[in-house]
């Protein structure tokens, strides 16, 4: 069965400083993957999507992430990290037939000024 | 265009009661699925729907149940409410249901039950 793995459930990072996110996935097939953020009190906005094809892919407010087939990863960066990034952030795959997510359980970014 | 929607944004009931929550998906949009995510965990799948019928059916017991509407908007309900349904429950939509559509997820509704 799929699933996904966030290893990391707390990052801090200073201002500016680079983030990267772990995500490793389970899955038989070229996965669908996706990366969502989840701010307090609100619901999950897509950041960005890997289907086949190139496997660095980009997204809103500044984010990347690569696919790693070798590693079954599919990690999150950003360059430079806004206050306003913090959040939590889910890496979720699609389960292929149903076309559910499995979500992993989160990794929560706190953002020191 | 609007988001997805849902109402009410929270809730609290008691146990045994019932519950019903309300979803409309973006404009076009014809699939909708509900999710629970249980504080601290990522979202787990409830129901999916697409063109009013059941497509997929997550690891729930049969007090939670759910239909779609011939407007693709969709109810959530839940019976005889326990103490571990307390979550926020979201829905998401996506154009249709099919290899790596986008689903697109609304606030949420944070059900409390005491």
């Amino acid at each position: 069965a799929q699933s996904v793995t966030q290893p990391d459930i707390h990052i801090t990072v200073s201002e500016g400083a680079s983030l990267e996110l772990r995500c490793n996935y389970s899955y038989g097939a070229t996965p669908y993957l996706f990366w969502y953020v989840q701010s307090p009190g609100q619901g999950l906005q897509l950041l960005l999507k890997y289907f086949s094809g190139d496997t660095l892919v980009q997204g809103i407010k500044g984010f990347e992430a690569e696919f790693k087939r070798s590693q079954s990863s599919f990690n999150l960066r950003k360059p430079s990290v806004h206050w306003s990034d913090a959040a939590e952030y889910f890496c979720a795959v699609e389960d292929s037939g149903t076309y559910k997510y499995i979500f992993g359980t989160g990794t929560r970014l706190k953002v020191l000024a | 265009d609007a988001g997805v929607t849902q109402s009410p944004t929270h809730l609290i009931k008691t146990r045994g009661q019932h519950v019903t929550l309300r979803c409309s998906p973006i404009s076009g949009h014809k699939s909708v699925s509900w999710y629970q995510q249980v504080l601290g965990q990522g979202p787990q799948f409830i129901f999916q729907y697409y063109e009013k019928e059941e497509r997929g059916r997550g690891n729930f017991p049969d007090r939670f149940s759910a239909r779609q509407f011939p407007n693709y908007s969709s109810e959530l309900n839940v019976n005889a409410l326990l103490l571990g349904d307390s979550a926020l429950y979201l829905c998401a939509s996506s154009f249709y249901r099919g290899e790596g559509q986008p689903q697109h997820f609304g606030d949420g509704t944070r059900l409390s039950i005491l």
